[in-house]
């Protein structure tokens, strides 16, 4: 059973230019959160997507953009890269119909802004 | 608003020691929690977690956590610590049954990194 998974695992971008990130979920999972995580902190909540909708989102700015395929994966896209985007950007798959959702983590994509 | 508090930042403890990792959480309703666990450069691995029914939790790797309400702590525990579970340690808050299906993220606390000593 293969678990959440991310690509790239690294990238560096520059100032300005936009970033795709993609997530495969758990098998069986219908939905897709996404996090940021800074270095020395605890990840921060981006948004969640279910039914190919953004179900909740967090406190990040219209730069940060995603879309869920019919498939359930999903992509994070960054637009005007700032040096502040730089983080490790975690996916989190889960069930939508159980009545807790337990969210399980990707291995993360490393992102470095120059 | 939730909100998860780790109080140490950082905790060194000697190999077969016990151990406790404090988290504290603020939420109106029932909350969900849980502990996860970071590998340098790696993902988050769920430890446990709580929902509902006995306040004493079991997890993998032989992690155990207690809620308890009139603390609003769920506190992270191992009676004899390894070299292997030196990492960082998060513990987090979701929503719980009373929040109306609109809040569905999970918020994290700064985290506790474990240095373990041979």
């Amino acid at each position: 059973d293969a678990g959440v998974t991310q690509s790239p695992t690294h990238l560096i971008k520059t100032r300005g230019q936009q970033v795709t990130l993609r997530c495969s979920p758990k098998s069986g999972h219908d939905t897709v959160s996404w996090y940021q995580q800074a270095l020395g902190q605890g990840p921060q909540f981006i948004f969640q997507y279910y039914e190919e909708e953004e179900r909740q989102r967090g406190n990040f700015p219209d730069r940060f953009s995603g879309h869920q395929f019919p498939n359930y994966s999903s992509e994070l896209n960054v637009n005007a890269l700032l040096l502040g985007d730089s983080a490790l950007y975690l996916c989190a798959s889960s069930i939508r119909d159980r009545a807790v959702e337990t969210q399980y983590f990707g291995p993360g994509t490393r992102l470095l802004v120059l | 608003a939730q909100s998860v508090t780790q109080p140490d930042i950082h905790i060194t403890v000697s190999e077969g020691a016990s151990l406790e990792l404090r988290c504290n959480y603020s939420y109106g309703a029932t909350p969900y929690l849980f502990w996860y666990v970071q590998s340098p450069g790696q993902g988050l691995q769920l430890l446990l977690k709580y929902f509902s029914g006995d306040t004493l939790v079991q997890g993998i790797k032989g992690f155990e956590a207690e809620f308890k309400r009139s603390q609003s702590s769920f506190n992270l525990r191992k009676p004899s610590v390894h070299w292997s579970d030196a990492a960082e340690y998060f513990c987090a808050v979701g929503p719980g049954r009373n929040s109306g299906g609109s809040n569905y993220k999970l918020t994290f606390g700064k985290g506790t990194l474990l240095t373990v000593n041979p």
